[in-house]
């Protein structure tokens, strides 16, 4: 079974820190991997999705892809406390889209 | 514009009876996917829809659960004889549906969904 593994947490980072976020997958074929940040109560909402290996930057956010390792990872640079929320590693699954979410990370920055 | 809209946002049954859930996509968005949430962990492929075709039906837990898509647009999920494990949120996603795995899911709001 096609599995995406995360640490559940809670990550807590002070203000202005950098947080690092993990995820781990187990399907070798998957191509496309997504970060999405859910508050409480609110519907995913897409903040970086990545394709190659490497790093991809957008603004505080930076998304890095390890396909031999299987492994991708989301760094927030000067945290702030409204990064607070769940983290949500998805990866895809076959050619149709299809989106396997590890269990989410949560994140707490603290003023 | 609009994004994806989901109805109710809110249902509370009993065990045993059949709810409804509805999707409305975003306007041009023909690849439509239903997820479910149970309380604390991530989020559960159910099925996928391409237009009014479901090319991957293979997340639906049991026979209890059906969806359809008409008009290429807004898509039903039911779910009949609910038991009290059905309780968990169901959002759906959609995306513009022509380039494959690469393309953003836009997520609505959820239903809510509480089985007594």
């Amino acid at each position: 079974q096609k599995e995406v593994e995360q640490n559940s947490g809670p990550l807590s980072v002070p203000e202005g820190a950098i947080a690092s976020l993990n995820c781990t997958y187990s399907d070798r074929v998957s191509q496309s991997f997504f970060w999405y940040r859910q508050y409480s109560g609110k519907s995913p909402e897409l903040i970086m999705s990545i394709y190659s290996n490497g790093d991809k930057e957008d603004g505080r956010f930076t998304a890095q892809l390890n396909k031999a390792s299987q492994y991708v990872s989301l760094l927030i640079r000067d945290s702030q406390p409204s990064d607070s929320a769940t983290y949500l590693c998805a990866v895809d699954s076959g050619n149709t889209g299809k989106l396997i979410f590890g269990q989410g990370t949560t994140l707490q920055v603290k003023p | 514009g609009a994004g994806v809209s989901q109805s109710p946002s809110n249902k509370v049954t009993e065990k045993g009876k059949d709810v409804e859930l509805r999707c409305d996509p975003i306007s041009g968005h023909t690849a439509l996917y239903w997820y479910r949430q149970s309380l604390g962990q991530g989020l559960e492929f159910l099925i996928y829809f391409q237009g009014n075709s479901a090319p991957d039906k293979s997340g639906l837990p049991s026979d209890r659960f059906s969806a359809e898509r008409t008009g290429g647009s807004v898509s039903t999920l039911t779910i009949q004889r609910t038991q009290q494990e059905d309780s968990a949120v169901y959002l759906c996603a959609s995306s513009v549906g022509t380039s494959g795995p690469q393309e953003t899911q836009y997520f609505g709001p959820g239903t809510r969904l509480l089985v007594l």
